[in-house]
């Protein structure tokens, strides 16, 4: 089952820093957390991942809190093509390790 | 790198008839591959983890003699809808991990929308 607990939907304007907020205070020591987002009628696309420290990449930024109970994606320079289901993920990560989705945020980037 | 393909991506059934999906890793060895379903505006949903060479496991819920998975290949997992039924209609999405990595990502799939009449 999924460990972690989104907002619904959240609105962003066009060209402000989309901050996407996830809980998982369940998670346990050697679980990464993964970033993926889904646009629609596609299969999911990868973001980025981390353990605990904090992650930055071409796409976007990931914040783990110190106690690891939370994090925040960030997408910087949000676009319209942004607008998407971004889901957060709590893993082992290990080959075989199962992903479980939750019900994710639903971004929409305003014009 | 790390692209995983799905054939079809659509695919339109009779009820009572089977339906074949293939998930193929074209530039990288997966040892474990996923399949998720999906329902309209819900989130994917886990049926069945595939390992190469052995028995897939399903999740509590799934019919395995429904919904059955070969991983005969490191490159290539099927799923076959046995007696599609119209609650069968959904997207079915596959995932895969490389071989020999820990701590590695998931790569999907663009997935199959299959319809059952």
């Amino acid at each position: 089952d999924a460990k972690t607990t989104q907002p619904p939907s959240m609105d962003c304007a066009e060209g402000r820093a989309a901050n996407l907020p996830c809980n998982h205070s369940t998670i346990s020591g050697n679980e990464y957390v993964y970033w993926y987002r889904q646009i629609h009628s596609q299969g999911p696309q990868y973001i980025i991942h981390g353990l605990k420290n904090n992650e930055t990449n071409e796409m976007a930024s990931l914040i783990i809190t110190e106690d690891r109970k939370s994090s925040t994606l960030i997408l910087p320079h949000a676009t319209l093509r942004d607008t998407a289901v971004y889901y957060c993920i709590v893993s082992g990560g290990y080959t075989g390790n199962q992903f479980y989705f939750g019900t994710g945020t639903s971004l929409t980037v305003i014009p | 790198g790390a692209v995983v393909s799905q054939h079809p991506s659509r695919v339109i059934c009779k009820s009572g008839t089977s339906v074949k999906i293939e998930c193929r890793s074209l530039d990288f060895q997966a040892t474990t591959m996923f399949w998720y379903r999906q329902f309209p505006k819900q989130s994917l949903m886990l049926m069945a983890t595939s390992n190469e060479g052995s028995k897939a496991t399903y999740e509590q819920g799934v019919e395995k003699d429904k919904f059955l998975i070969n991983h005969a290949s490191l490159t290539l997992s099927t799923l076959t809808v046995t007696s599609a039924h119209p609650e069968d209609s959904s997207f079915y999405i596959c995932s895969a991990t490389k071989l020999g990595t820990a701590k590695e990502t998931l790569h999907f799939g663009n997935g199959t929308r299959l319809t059952v009449t």
